[in-house]
């Protein structure tokens, strides 16, 4: 079946570090792929996606590339803020719009210090 | 005021009680989702929604029952609670297009003694 392998937590960094989030999939066929942020206390905010390879998928200075060839969809922002402070999910949804099934990662909580 | 909106936000009870949670949404879309999330785990999907008419089971649905009493209200029902349920709930709805991400409720955070 579909999986999502993302690297573990916790991560701690200071303002202004670049981030690198990995993460990596199995599916059949063409899967779309997301990254979801979950703030303390909120639910899961869509962040990004890509829906097919080569994609480039990008919001509030993240971005992910869809890369089919090595199977990953790694999150990077350049510069990190306090407020980016939150837990980070990786998300495949089957190909052919069968969207009803999202496959989560385990979740990377993301600490950035002043 | 939030699009999916979700209650109880918290709820303490005890082992062998009935409990539902109640899940409302006002972003007009079909499909509405039951997900449970636990420490270290993600999140898993209980069961889902396509209309009222289609309900379906997702990968942990033994122990949990659901409604779809109108397009935008989707319940979620613990026939008779005990403590591994203890958990993170969340209420998702997206639309029927391909590819469409789901939009999440804040959560109800239920503990069972």
């Amino acid at each position: 079946g579909d999986s999502v392998t993302q690297m573990e937590g916790p991560v701690t960094l200071s303002e202004e570090a670049f981030l690198t989030i990995n993460c990596t999939y199995t599916a059949t066929g063409y899967p779309s792929l997301f990254w979801y942020v979950q703030y303390p206390g909120e639910g899961l905010q869509l962040l990004l996606k890509a829906t097919k390879a080569d994609d480039k998928g990008s919001n509030k200075g993240f971005e992910a590339t869809y890369r089919k060839e090595t199977t990953s969809f790694h999150l990077e922002k350049g510069s990190v803020q306090v407020s980016d402070s939150a837990v980070y999910f990786c998300a495949l949804a089957p190909g052919g719009g069968s969207n009803y099934k999202l496959t989560f990662g385990k979740g990377t909580l993301l600490t950035v210090n002043p | 005021d939030a699009d999916v909106t979700q209650t109880p936000r918290n709820r303490i009870t005890k082992t062998g009680k009935r409990i539902m949670l109640e899940c409302s949404q006002t972003k007009g879309h079909d499909r509405m989702y039951w997900y449970r999330q636990d420490p270290g785990l993600g999140l898993q999907l209980i069961y889902y929604s396509f209309d009222v008419k289609d309900i379906n089971k997702g990968e942990i649905s033994d122990g949990y029952s659901v409604s779809r009493q109108a397009q935008a209200k989707f319940s979620l029902s613990l026939e008779s609670a005990i403590p591994n349920q203890t958990a993170l709930y969340f209420c998702a709805t997206s639309g029927g297009g391909s590819n469409q991400p789901q939009h999440f409720g804040d959560g109800t955070r239920l503990s069972i003694l």
